[in-house]
């Protein structure tokens, strides 16, 4: 069972649609992250979120961080070919010991020209 | 390009033998992370260096061991290998131990036969 659950799992869609992926978990976490990995290479981080109903736009990305720390969203904005890729969040247990990241099962996108 | 190197980028090796992933971290960064992606449990934490010492231990097996260089290099070691261990291994690192932004290097692919 995964600790962060990404949905959907699989995501293919039309240049210039809009799309939201998701993060859930029952956890609750002082800081959650989300990364796009390309074939061939490792995650590259996009943002960093910390407070409960934060969110952060990066360009034509909008990222929600829950009220509660819970969970998160991302969402795309006329969507390009070169979105396409593996959509991972990982968070940071707000309780306990274990500081270290855990990832979500990631959301492959897919943009279509 | 993050600055982290793995090498080698692809392995192939059979059940039962022993191999060693090797990672150099960003210039001046401290701690090196060492997660494996699989399809079936996605991008797994296994451990962390912090300037030669073991940090934190994640779900990292007894036939798995790592160790961090005075050069700050790494080497995660994988023996008795078997058909599970297939996937791609991936080396991060920071600049401190804690919650800092972690940057992934390209990963190794690793197929056991």
């Amino acid at each position: 069972t995964q600790l962060l659950e990404q949905s959907p799992q699989f995501l293919s869609i039309q240049e210039g649609e809009n799309l939201t992926v998701y993060c859930n978990s029952s956890s609750v976490f002082s800081s959650l992250q989300w990364y796009r990995q390309e074939p061939g290479e490792g995650p590259v981080l996009l943002v960093t979120v910390v407070t409960g109903g934060e969110v952060k736009k990066l360009k034509r990305l909008t990222f929600q961080f829950g009220d509660a720390r819970k969970d998160s969203s991302l969402h795309i904005t006329a969507a390009q070919t070169g979105d396409t890729g593996l959509y991972l969040c990982a968070g940071r247990i707000s309780s306990g010991s274990a500081r270290q990241l855990t990832f979500g099962s990631g959301t492959q996108l897919t943009v279509l020209p | 390009d993050s600055g982290v190197t793995q090498t080698p980028k692809h392995l192939i090796t059979a059940t039962g033998q022993r191999v060693t992933l090797r990672c150099s971290p960003r210039s001046g960064d401290l701690s090196v992370y060492w997660y494996q992606q699989s399809l079936d449990q996605g991008l797994q934490f296994l451990i962390q260096y912090y300037n030669g010492e073991e940090r934190a231990k994640g779900n990292i097996l007894e036939r798995f061991s790592a160790q961090q260089f005075p050069d700050l290099h790494s080497e995660l070691n994988l023996s008795s290998l078997e058909l599970g261990d297939s996937a791609l291994y991936f080396c991060a690192s920071s600049v401190g131990a804690g919650n800092n932004e972690q940057f992934f290097g390209p990963g190794t692919r690793l197929t056991v036969l």
